[in-house]
């Protein structure tokens, strides 16, 4: 199965600035998403990012809010915008390699942990 | 009520002990089903995957699913220290489908 950095691991930063999130894969995957996980929540889905189209976005989350950018098949930024304190949370971006008999499941990166002060 | 439901602990147990994790669901079109281990400070990572109903055994894991009740399980023999994550289970209707995930169950194992 493929492979993800993401970057930043971990930040801290100002309530009303922004941060872009990366994540780059191994492999070419056409099915990549960004999800949002709270402390002792479930893993809650932002948006799903396919290469050549523009990002779907959850009942919840809008592209003013979170931009995603996916220029080519190995990467894709996610930017939390405009931030507040309820924003701080782990982001992590998946993919999904069940259509090319890569994996059984979603692979993840391993999350950016932000806060928001 | 939501589609996948998970006790989110947390559990603490001895060293050795057999560990019980499970979810309950609503949605009775879920076939694929699949259990991940999340360390603290990382991502999920894929620990189990079994297809429509029945045991999956890999090791120390065995993996059961029931569906006539919309349960599934996970089993730890001779749990470890370093089985300390937390395990989400997710399923979905199809091999192309969404995946829906539990909110997750921390597990602790002390020595």
């Amino acid at each position: 199965s493929a492979v993800i950095s993401q970057k930043p691991s971990r930040d801290i930063c100002q309530r009303g600035t922004s941060l872009t999130i990366q994540c780059q894969v191994d492999s070419q995957v056409t099915m990549m998403f960004w999800y949002r996980q709270q402390p002792g929540q479930s893993l809650t889905l932002i948006a799903t990012a396919n290469q050549g189209s523009e990002a779907t976005y959850e009942s919840g989350f809008v592209i003013d809010k979170f931009p995603i950018s996916r220029p080519n098949l190995t990467f894709s930024t996610l930017t939390v915008s405009n931030m507040s304190p309820e924003d701080s949370s782990i982001y992590l971006c998946s993919v999904d390699e069940r259509g090319q008999g890569k994996s059984f499941g979603y692979t993840f990166g391993s999350g950016t942990r932000l806060t928001v002060v | 009520q939501k589609e996948v439901e998970q006790d989110p602990g947390p559990l603490s147990v001895p060293e050795g002990a057999i560990v019980s994790l499970n979810c309950t669901y609503s949605n009775s079109a879920f076939q694929y089903f699949m259990w991940y281990r999340q360390y603290s400070r990382k991502g999920p990572e894929l620990l189990m995957y079994t297809y429509s109903s029945g045991n999956k055994e890999d090791g120390r894991f065995t993996a059961q699913v029931d569906k006539s009740s919309k349960y599934i399980s996970l089993f730890i023999r001779d749990s470890q220290p370093s089985d300390s994550a937390t395990y989400l289970c997710a399923m979905s209707v199809s091999n192309t489908d969404k995946l829906i995930f539990g909110t997750g169950t921390r597990l602790q194992v002390f020595p």
